[in-house]
């Protein structure tokens, strides 16, 4: 039978080169986003997040771009670091407004190569 | 982040033992959140509480339950622990008027 969730989606770039990690998400009444990185060991830490009235919002060496049409959520990384490996996940507020709690996707494992 | 802490980091312990797992704060944050948070799953939110005495059951509450002590304290408890829960389990808060979420490090439970 599948392994639903078993294995997480990885994503392996080479120090330096910009990396793109993708998150699809279904509910349209979803009004917030944002981006965990976890490091091993660790809880998770906030990177960036944008609202669904924006497409798109940087921060230091990161992208966030919200397109709703198809209801996609990309976390862009420029000039990757072996620092950057880590699992990334990304985070909806699905009900919207005042309902201040985040559902959560399964996460991509970014492995940076030296 | 030093500012959310979590007791014990990790615990191993028999099926059908009661364990506590202790979360407190120092952000000053009203909304605090448990999770689980299994291989390959993403983070599933078990309970939460948006100030002392208010309660609410998140997507897989069964098994479990909470205290909301003080506004910085916020604490986790199986009843009769199960293999099932062997997992790492997060606390997390929230201030006023914010979706965003800070994380402590996590408690590693095992439960054999």
């Amino acid at each position: 039978g599948e392994s639903v969730g078993l294995h997480l989606p990885t994503l392996s770039v080479q120090e330096g080169d910009n990396s793109i990690i993708n998150c699809a998400y279904s509910n349209s009444a979803s009004d917030y986003f944002i981006w965990y990185k976890q490091e091993s060991g660790k809880g998770p830490q906030f990177i960036i997040d944008i609202r669904s009235n924006m497409d798109k919002r940087q921060g230091q060496r990161v992208t966030v771009l919200l397109n709703k049409t198809v209801k996609h959520l990309s976390l862009q990384i420029a000039a990757t670091q072996p620092g950057d490996s880590a699992v990334y996940f990304c985070a909806e507020n699905r009900g919207g407004g005042s309902n201040y709690k985040l559902t959560f996707g399964k996460g991509t494992l970014l492995t940076v190569n030296p | 982040d030093a500012d959310v802490t979590q007791t014990p980091r990790n615990r191993i312990t028999k099926t059908g033992k009661r364990i506590m797992l202790e979360c407190s704060q120092t952000k000053g944050h009203d909304r605090m959140y448990w999770y689980r948070q299994d291989p390959g799953l993403g983070l599933r939110l078990i309970y939460y509480s948006f100030d002392v005495k208010d309660i609410n059951k998140g997507e897989i509450s069964d098994g479990y339950s909470v205290s909301r002590q003080a506004q910085a304290k916020f604490s986790l408890s199986l009843e009769s622990a199960i293999p099932n829960q062997t997992a790492l389990y997060f606390c997390a808060t929230s201030p006023g008027g914010s979706d965003e979420q800070f994380f402590g490090p996590g408690t590693r439970l095992t439960v054999l």
